[in-house]
């Protein structure tokens, strides 16, 4: 079946150094993903959407200029973390979404998450 | 706006007890899918069922059943018998045109 990816699966970073987490859609093209985050015991928030070769649309309250997003290809998506403060610690997820064949359906898979301590 | 809310915040049972997890949503639109997933230490989320808006058949897979009641806009799951392994996250979504999360259900099945 249709597996997502995530590098790296944890990172540890200084604060105010820059980390960037790769999303890839392994067997399909996917022009639609997603950026979830995930503080510890509370549920999966959604950041923001990206469609391949356009901006990223952001969810209310999320700094776009913090966090970058990137989807060049349809097989990648690229969350970049800027001067990450120990606040930005989380567990990111992202996903993507590939239309079934049928009108207005499609398949969302999710990736195994990237855990980010800012020390 | 879409809205997912579950009812338990945490739930704790012992070792073959029946349990439900309840799951009530809100939206506008006529055409959505819900969803369940487990979601285990590990942190991967772990895909459980899917379910579009008109489809409301209740469904049963091994010890776990989902009853989807659009009358009171619920999509309940229920383990039977419940196992130790069965602890975890669970989280019911509602996806519309993204997934929407609803804060989870901690269940802890006690040996």
């Amino acid at each position: 079946g249709a597996v997502v990816s995530q590098h790296p699966s944890w990172v540890i970073c200084k604060s105010g150094t820059s980390v960037k987490i790769e999303c890839r859609s392994l067997d399909f093209q996917a022009t639609t993903m997603f950026w979830y985050r995930q503080f510890p015991k509370q549920s999966l928030m959604l950041m923001a959407t990206s469609n391949e070769g356009s901006k990223a649309t952001y969810e209310q309250g999320v700094e776009k200029d913090k966090f970058l997003i990137n989807h060049a290809s349809l097989t990648l998506s690229t969350l970049t973390v800027t001067s990450a403060h120990p606040e930005d610690s989380s567990f990111y997820i992202c996903s993507a979404r590939i239309p079934t064949g049928t009108s207005n359906s499609y398949e969302q898979y999710f990736g195994p998450g990237t855990r980010l301590t800012v020390t | 706006a879409q809205k997912v809310t579950q009812v338990q915040t945490e739930i704790s049972v012992v070792e073959k007890e029946d349990v439900t997890l309840d799951c009530v949503y809100e939206t506008r639109d006529t055409t959505y899918y819900l969803f369940w997933y487990k979601q285990p230490p590990s942190g991967e989320l772990v895909f459980l069922i899917r379910r579009n808006s008109f489809d409301e058949q209740n469904e049963i897979s091994g010890r776990y059943s989902w009853n989807f009641q659009k009358s009171t806009s619920s999509f309940n799951f229920t383990i039977t018998a419940s196992q130790v392994v069965d602890s975890a996250v669970y989280f019911c979504a509602l996806n519309v045109w993204n997934m929407r999360f609803g804060a989870g259900t901690r269940l802890t099945v006690k040996p």
